[in-house]
């Protein structure tokens, strides 16, 4: 199975900042690298998906980037409602397997 | 629009079985796969498999296997998935959600989730 590793696993920054969360396959997976954010008591929402294309009504803070095993998701410009989970999750390969996650607290 | 409605929450002991549903609409239901995803509480996701609609074709994740089956109902356009031999550790949010092979497999649409406890 393909390992996927996020860090940090948690953070804490303040509005208006730029972050970054880091994921890395243990082997390439190409691009098939996505991003979700879920909130408390919610189901994930995907944000980015093949690694860098933003999902349709996903503001344009969001971004990613990355190819083969090294992956980042950034947000340039904190909002009080980016407070979430982020997990990225690879689909090059059966199972498609999850990051442990990183907590953003605003 | 787009939605995927799990059933209630349930309370199952040791040993039993759950059967989890998931009704899709606003869409072809069998123009995409359907993925099931838990997550057991204050932990990550965990992706349990697949399901192509169209087919009935089927993948598991290989700690699942032998204990989940995933099937469907493409008149009514829902997605069961089955769970067997009820552990504590099945303790979860049981969610599906919608894959999108244009996306490279993203899930782009989830149910709400289904709290699935195993307690004696």
């Amino acid at each position: 199975d393909i390992q996927m590793t996020q860090s940090p696993s948690s953070l804490s920054a303040s509005v208006g900042e730029r972050v970054t969360i880091t994921c890395r396959a243990s082997q390439s997976i190409k691009n098939y690298l996505h991003w979700y954010q879920q909130k408390p008591g919610k189901a994930p929402k995907l944000l980015i998906y093949a690694a860098s294309s933003l999902q349709s009504g996903v503001p344009s803070s969001f971004s990613g980037s990355g190819s083969g095993t090294d992956f980042t998701l950034t947000i340039s410009s904190l909002q009080p409602e980016d407070s979430a989970t982020y997990y990225c999750q690879q689909s090059h390969s059966s199972p498609y397997t999850f990051g442990q996650g990183t907590k953003l607290e605003i | 629009q787009v939605q995927l409605v799990q059933s209630g929450a349930e309370v199952k002991k040791p040993g039993a079985s759950v059967k989890v549903s998931c009704k899709a609409s606003g869409y072809t239901f069998t123009n995409y796969d359907i993925s099931w995803v838990r997550q057991a509480p204050g932990q990550g996701l965990e992706w349990m498999g697949w399901m192509n609609p169209d087919t009935g074709n089927t993948g598991y994740a290989q700690k699942l296997q032998g204990r989940v089956t995933m099937t469907r109902n493409t008149s009514t356009s829902t997605a069961y998935m089955d769970l067997s031999s009820l552990r504590s550790e099945d303790t979860a949010v049981y969610y599906c959600a919608r894959v999108v092979l244009g996306m490279d497999d993203a899930f782009d649409f989830w149910g709400q989730g289904t709290i699935l406890t195993v307690s004696s």
